[in-house]
């Protein structure tokens, strides 16, 4: 599959603070993906990004598709203690046909 | 509605020996598709099911096998089992199985341990 760089790979944050985290690709993705796993649970989905250039907003979570299609960023603001856990970016390539998952962002947020 | 379940949740097994994990997607989803998590590797793709039918396969050797009934629920096997095929599966449905504008809901996983 594709690979996609995610970084940071760990962020370790005080509550109220503002993260942000991003993931590149190799290749062109048409589709981007940004999920959040907790400690014995699956992956759970966020964002679903479609369009290059797509801003896109859950609550407290923004993100957006690259215009060059090859990148995506995940903004979480005024992060509270419930946001830790490991942030995925998941995408599709043109020729791809399985989800292709970067290797995750740790977070954990101070009270 | 029901998430997508996988059974059993936790398992122990030894060297050699062979395991077959079972996952029951969301109702009126026809993809079932499975990936391997482990801390080095992170989520590999192992294969995708549509209509009983494998449709896409990823990098993995043959001792991994899967198949999906009719009703839509897999269940994938791991023959001859190895130390390093211990790893959380994941097992994630869809509703229509194609690249591009499909979101994956994911179980909770199955957790093997090969000692």
């Amino acid at each position: 599959g594709q690979q996609l760089n995610q970084s940071p790979q760990s962020m370790f944050i005080q509550e109220g603070e503002d993260v942000s985290m991003n993931c590149t690709s190799s290749s062109i993705f048409n589709t981007w993906l940004w999920y959040k796993q907790d400690p014995g649970e699956g992956p759970v989905l966020l964002i679903a990004l479609y369009k290059a250039g797509e801003l896109t907003s859950n609550g407290r979570l923004t993100a957006q598709f690259g215009i060059t299609r090859k990148d995506s960023f995940l903004n979480i603001s005024a992060s509270i203690p419930s946001d830790v856990g490991i942030y995925f970016c998941a995408g599709y390539s043109n020729s791809g046909y399985a989800l292709n998952f970067g290797k995750g962002t740790s977070l954990l947020v101070t009270p | 509605k029901a998430g997508v379940t996988q059974t059993p949740r936790y398992l122990i097994k030894t060297r050699g020996q062979q395991v077959t994990l079972s996952c029951s997607p969301i109702s009126g989803h026809r993809s079932v598709s499975w990936y391997q998590q482990t801390p080095g590797q992170g989520l590999q793709f192992l294969f995708e099911y549509f209509s009983e039918t494998q449709r896409n396969k990823g990098n993995f050797p043959g001792r991994f096998s899967g198949r999906q009934f009719s009703n839509s629920r897999s269940e994938m096997n791991v023959s001859t089992l190895e130390l390093g095929d211990s790893a959380l599966y994941l097992c994630a449905s869809s509703l229509v199985g194609s690249a591009g504008a499909n979101v994956l809901t994911f179980g909770a996983g199955s957790r093997l341990t090969v000692l």
